[in-house]
């Protein structure tokens, strides 16, 4: 068990439809990651945030956003779904956000089908 | 783009046999680390390496980071079935070093 907590499991939705990916992070850790595993893509980097402000922004489509509370858990948002975005959802977390020192720790992940 | 090449991409041995999973990129990265992933888990941080060159051993796995650190390679020595599981490899990117980049992932099966 990682620390790192992530709701719902599984979700499974329709093309156009819009969801809320949660992750809960380590207790003390202040930057959460998120990730998206395809078979296709591998796991690709989407977007960072440290102590609710955006660090770092990788691969993440204008349709998903996602946000940092004052209590450090995090919400990815992914609107009008496609088919290919079907996929597993990591959330990471670390102490400080900086690489290579700071180890990330995952979560188990949200499995999204999209119908 | 930096990107990273896994190699083999699938691996299926006997227990008790080594093996060399490869982590090839074009690009120079500052660091490299290796993970492991089972079915319906996350990915667990086995090892970083920093410095061109360098060697991590960790009990039966053996992880180098090449001296131009543009490639890396993690040996594993008398697999047993535990080893199972989807390896990866991934690199620091460019994004003043909070963004990993990751490989496409070795997936190995070690049947007894």
């Amino acid at each position: 068990d990682s620390g790192v907590t992530q709701t719902p499991k599984h979700l499974i939705t329709a093309t156009g439809q819009r969801v809320t990916l949660r992750c809960s992070p380590r207790s003390g850790d202040l930057s959460v990651y998120w990730y998206q595993q395809s078979l296709d893509q591998g796991l690709q980097f989407l977007i960072q945030y440290y102590n609710g402000e955006e660090r770092a922004k990788g691969n993440i489509l204008e349709r998903f956003s996602a946000q940092q509370f004052p209590d450090l858990h995090s919400e990815l948002n992914l609107s009008s779904l496609e088919l290919g975005d079907s996929a597993l959802y990591f959330c990471a977390s670390s102490v400080i956000g900086t690489l290579p020192t700071d180890t990330q720790y995952f979560g188990p992940g949200t499995r999204l089908t999209v119908l | 783009t930096q990107l990273l090449e896994q190699s083999p991409q699938f691996l299926s041995i006997q227990e008790g046999e080594n093996l060399t999973v490869y982590c090839n990129s074009s690009s120079v990265f500052s660091s490299l680390q290796w993970y492991r992933q089972e079915p319906g888990e996350g990915p667990v941080l086995l090892v970083t390496v920093v410095t061109g060159g360098e060697v991590k051993k960790l009990k039966r796995l053996t992880f180098q980071f090449g001296d131009a650190r543009k490639d890396s390679s993690l040996h594993i020595t008398a697999a047993q079935p535990g080893d199972t599981g989807l390896y990866l490899c991934a690199g620091e990117g460019d994004q003043a070093g909070t963004a990993l980049i990751f490989g496409k992932g070795t997936t190995l099966s070690v049947s007894s």
